[in-house]
């Protein structure tokens, strides 16, 4: 699987969009790109993924770069429980073990008052 | 959605002893599971990857003798944490991909299980 770069760590205002950057210059054709995040001694939690289109649900918006090289994820409104570190991860989809996912150290996100 | 559960959440044990940890898919039934740990401040670290009716594939370096993985249902995996020692003292978190064989498809994880060894 293809190697993420993350910074280390973001803060952002409480109400204002959060932005997330992950470069992926090695990404293949049939990996996706997942973003999961882990807040403070929990299990990491799903937000999003997406191959090529930008997509959007209710926790987040991931849009994507037209050479799959890096995405960004955007949490419209943050709010204080959005802070966690975020995962950027990019998977093949080649099944059985292979579903597995790969952490990097991810982004801390701080969210201030 | 999709729901793995971990039992138990937090276990304080002595030295020398075993410590069994229990991932069940709730709702979905998962062939393949996956078991990760993480000391703090550090990232997830894959262990082992649990497959139900055959035998688990550990990543280089876990030692499959002291870390023990049985996935007999499509529904549970075990971790047992054999002779468990202060440095096995971590963060253990399974995690399970519901749906279709595709590779669109998400891993659910559960919400951990913090081990103290004594």
């Amino acid at each position: 699987d293809a190697k993420t770069t993350q910074p280390p760590s973001m803060d952002c205002a409480e109400g204002r969009a959060a932005n997330l950057p992950c470069n992926h210059s090695t990404i293949s054709g049939n990996e996706y790109v997942y973003w999961y995040r882990q807040i403070h001694s929990q299990g990491p939690q799903y937000i999003i993924h997406g191959l090529k289109n930008n997509e959007t649900n209710e926790m987040a918006s991931l849009i994507i770069t037209e050479d799959r090289k890096s995405s960004t994820l955007i949490l419209p409104h943050a709010t204080l429980r959005d802070t966690a570190v975020y995962y950027c991860i990019v998977r093949g989809n080649s099944g059985g073990s292979n579903y597995k996912l790969t952490f990097g150290k991810g982004t801390l996100l701080t969210v201030n008052p | 959605g999709a729901v793995v559960s971990q039992h138990p959440s937090r276990v304080i044990c002595k030295s020398g002893t075993s410590v069994k940890i229990e991932c069940r898919s709730l709702d979905f039934q998962a062939t393949t599971m996956f078991w990760y740990r993480q000391f703090p401040k550090q990232s997830l670290m894959l262990m082992a990857t649990s497959n139900e009716g055959s035998k688990a594939t550990y990543e280089q370096g876990v030692e499959k003798d002291k870390f023990l993985i049985n996935h007999a249902s499509l529904t549970l995996s075990t971790l047992t944490v054999t002779s468990a020692h202060p440095e096995d003292s971590s963060f253990y978190i399974c995690s399970a991909q519901a749906g279709s064989n595709s590779g669109a498809n998400v891993l659910t994880f559960g919400a951990g299980s913090r081990l103290t060894v004594l």
